[in-house]
């Protein structure tokens, strides 16, 4: 089926430095999302974009947090400066309409912010 | 999650019987995704409904919109079955989607 491919699985960073978290998403989707899974908890949204822009994000995505798919490339997000508290899985997820679809989820990347 | 609520929180079941998982809505879902999160922490997609039912091979879903809630049977549970199950629903037609707090499943030989 579709599939979602995030890259790196797993991304290990200092503190303060900046990571970017990559996605490639299931080919013709256009609506795009990132999640953030802390360790034992469940999902919760960060933010859904389409065509260019950000349409919604939730509290946790904080200033430090920035998205973009440029040329339509990978969706990216970025952090920068990174903080202990991004430790967790980020998943990204793509649909084709965005409303009444099925969401695709990728494996997710594993962030560890020592 | 407050908007999703998933039950039980964890479950045991011997190898070979069944069970049903179940997931409540506080306001109307649109549409609705059972998910296999693996000890590796990797999404396996299970099924996605509106309204209705869906079966393949031992699982079985269904969706009711009018009492907002869905239940994700399991027939025959096999040690691979284990797992933590998350459902997780697009409420107020919105490009979001809301996750349930998972059901740790663990099925003992």
């Amino acid at each position: 089926g579709p599939k979602v491919l995030q890259i790196p699985s797993h991304q290990i960073i200092d503190m303060g430095q900046m990571v970017t978290l990559n996605c490639d998403p299931v080919s013709n989707h256009l609506y795009f999302y990132w999640y953030k899974q802390i360790l034992g908890q469940q999902m919760e949204f960060l933010v859904n974009f389409y065509n260019g822009k950000v349409m919604e994000k939730s509290k946790l995505f904080k200033d430090q947090f920035s998205v973009e798919r440029p040329d339509g490339s990978y969706f990216t997000l970025k952090i920068q400066p990174t903080a202990l508290e991004d430790s967790a899985v980020y998943f990204c997820a793509s649909s084709s309409t965005g409303w009444g679809t099925e969401v695709f989820f990728g494996k997710g990347t594993r962030l560890t912010v020592v | 999650g407050d908007k999703v609520k998933q039950s039980p929180s964890a479950l045991s079941l011997q190898e070979g019987t069944n069970s049903a998982l179940r997931c409540n809505f506080s306001i109307a879902a649109t549409t609705v995704q059972w998910f296999l999160q693996n000890p590796r922490g990797s999404l396996i997609n299970l099924f996605y409904l509106v309204p209705g039912t869906k079966e393949n091979g031992r699982l079985k879903s269904a969706f009711d919109s009018k009492e907002s809630y869905s239940t994700l049977h399991i027939r025959d549970a096999q040690l691979e079955d284990s797992g933590t199950y998350f459902c997780a629903a697009e409420l107020n037609s919105n490009n979001r989607i809301f996750f349930g707090d998972g059901t740790q499943l663990v099925v003992k030989p």
